[in-house]
This record gives C-alpha cells, structure tokens and sequence, in this order.
C-alpha cells in the first residue's frame, strides 16, 4: 500500500530556509513515469502547487515563489525533499507531498504537515 | 498560467440529491484535469484524473466529463460521507493550478 509522510519542524523564523522531507513506503522513487510533487495550502485556503520531480532528478517549479524552492530526491532512502528559502508569513500553510502518473495526475497524497511562520 | 474557474463556490444539498459542480480553464487543456475531495482537518483525495476516469477505490456514483475548458463534476445521489469540498487541477501545463474549490454542505 503506497504511503507517504511528510516531517519537518512545525516552526520557522522568518528569512529563514524550511526544509521539509517526504518519506514514501510501498513504491520506489526508481520507476518511471511517476512525478513527485510539494503542494501547500494555507489555513482556510485554497491549494498551490510548489513543484514537483521526476525520477530522473529533472524538476520543474511554480514561477510564483521566484526561484525560492529546491526539491529533491534520495532513491537511496526513498525520501523526498523540499527547502523553500526566505520565508515570510505568506509561506505558513500545510505542505503535501504527493505522487503523480504521467497523464493521470496525482494519485496518492501524504497526510500533510502544518508549518507556522514566526519569530 | 493557466486560470481555474469553478462554480458555484459553494452548494447546500440534500442526501440522495444529484449534484454538478463545474470547472474552467482559462486556455484548453485536453482532458487533463482532475478532481479531489477534501474534508476539514483531511488531506484531500483523489477521484477523477483525465477528466472522465475514477481512481481506484471511489464509487461509482461519482462522475466526470468535459474537454478542452469546460468540465464538470457529478455525483448522482449525495451521501453523507460526499459533504466536502472539491477541488478541480489542470496538469497540462507547468505550472499546475487549481480551483479555488467547491464546498458541499447540508442544506
């Protein structure tokens, strides 16, 4: 049963880096086709897509966080990663990492993980 | 970037009641759109992905259609584990977008 599972410290000063890590059980970071993506949603909004990354290491990211955003991956650990830099209170949302077919979209979403920006 | 539309923003419905929710884009985007529910303090699931089909697992009494920029959302007969709010996603083009969503609730 495919599962992933976001962790990451719940708390971030502002102007500094987030670092977020996706742990995924029962598939493998190896197989091609598959896209793994960061999305986040603010409390009591809408969702954003931050980006996503191919097994290859090929990575694509949403122009709106203006090059803030390294996503990666470690095939070694089946762990996916996500570092936004220079955060500000817009950037306090729940963070999903999720798993994504070729032509067919998200399939699989992690739980989320909450994170609250705050000196 | 592409612009999702969806309306109505929100709906009030009755259990056993057919409901259609309906999703825009701002440019075409095949058939490459999908569809998930969210209910509070929930990750959102996924139900449709290119447009029409159903992911594993969700009943059949929801359904998709659509093409190009118009699609919707059906579900044939409300039951109450449906009240939520559904979300549409293009991943046509990079980068994705999604609608600003749909709330279900009890009428």
């Amino acid at each position: 049963q495919m599962q992933l599972q976001e962790s990451g410290p719940g708390l971030v000063k502002p102007s500094e880096t987030l670092s977020l890590t996706c742990s995924v059980s029962g598939d493998s970071f190896t197989r091609s086709g598959y896209y793994w993506d960061w999305i986040r949603q603010p409390p009591g909004k809408g969702l954003e897509w931050i980006g996503g990354i191919y097994y290859g290491g090929a990575t694509t990211h949403n122009p709106s966080l203006k090059g803030r955003v390294t996503i990666s991956i470690d095939p070694s650990t089946n762990r996916l990663s996500l570092e936004l830099t220079s955060v500000t209170g817009a950037d306090a949302a729940i963070y999903y990492c999720a798993r994504r077919r070729n032509w067919e979209g998200i399939d699989y979403w992690g739980q989320g993980t909450l994170v609250t920006v705050s000196s | 970037d592409i612009q999702m539309t969806q309306s109505p923003s929100s709906l009030s419905a009755n259990e056993g009641d057919r409901v259609t929710i309906t999703c825009r884009a701002s440019q075409g985007i095949r058939n490459e759109l999908a569809w998930f529910q969210q209910k509070p303090g929930q990750a959102p699931k996924s139900l449709i992905y290119a447009a029409s089909n159903l992911q594993s697992g969700v009943p059949s009494r929801f359904s998709g259609s659509g093409s190009g920029t118009d699609f919707s959302l059906t579900i044939s007969s409300l039951q109450p584990e449906d009240f939520a709010t559904y979300y549409c996603q293009q991943y046509s083009s990079y980068p994705f977008t999604f609608g600003p969503g749909t709330k279900v609730d009890f009428k």
